[in-house]
């Protein structure tokens, strides 16, 4: 059971919005801790996706955003396309484990 | 181009041990604290340890305290984990992962492509 929960799938077609819950609690997202998000294509390494809540690396087109409130966080994908079918990944810090931790995942679906 | 490269993985039998490395290049390697983090087969990411910048500072979370030891050399930019009492549910692809952000900010901004490691008699 992770600490952070993600719904385990999500689904949509090309060109439409979609979005992946990241639910915490007061030790965690609603302590103030930063919420951060990884894509893991298939068969490859995680890639941080966005920082800081809702921050883009470079590189990373501004489909992806970030956002959070009080103890849950969600990230964003706009005009869906086939090449972002992947598993995405909340991690936070969670001050009562003194542990950064992980969402169980997410896996996308291009229909 | 920041790059780590994992090395070290294979097949253990339960109890026994196993030594990790990750090569780093591309970036002052002692300016940043190091972190492991673990994916079972067909399961969710697991944080697993974390050095900081000087080596001086560890953390492991329950599940591994006691029996995984991170550790670094920055004369060699690379990371190491020492496993020992090495048990079934330690069977996953090892990842190591550059840290950035203080504790409660703390991301993994470069990963490297992982090392498999495999717990079974």
């Amino acid at each position: 059971q992770s600490v952070l929960t993600q719904p385990p799938s999500v689904s949509g077609a090309p060109g439409q919005r979609v979005s992946i819950s990241c639910t915490g609690s007061s030790s965690n997202i609603g302590a103030g801790s930063d919420v951060h998000w990884y894509q893991q294509l298939p068969g490859t390494a995680p890639k941080l996706l966005i920082f800081a809540n809702n921050d883009r690396p470079s590189g990373v087109p501004d489909r992806f955003s970030g956002s959070k409130s009080g103890t849950s966080a969600s990230l964003a994908i706009t005009g869906l396309q086939a090449e972002d079918e992947a598993d995405y990944y909340c991690q936070s810090y969670d001050s009562s484990l003194g542990d950064w931790v992980f969402g169980g995942g997410t896996q996308l679906t291009v229909l | 181009e920041v790059q780590l490269v994992e090395s070290g993985g294979g097949l253990v039998q339960p109890g026994g041990s196993l030594r990790l490395s990750c090569a780093a290049s591309g970036f002052t390697f002692s300016n940043y604290a190091m972190h492991w983090v673990r994916q079972a087969p067909g399961k969710g990411l697991e944080y697993i340890s974390t050095v900081s910048d000087n080596g001086g500072r560890t953390f492991y979370p329950s599940s591994v305290r006691g029996r995984f030891t991170i550790s670094r050399d920055n004369s060699r930019s690379t990371l190491y984990l020492q496993m020992a009492s090495l048990r079934p549910e330690d069977m996953a692809v090892y990842y190591c992962a550059r840290g950035r952000g203080g504790a409660t900010k703390r991301y993994f901004d470069c990963w490297g492509q992982g090392t498999l490691v495999t717990v079974s008699s």
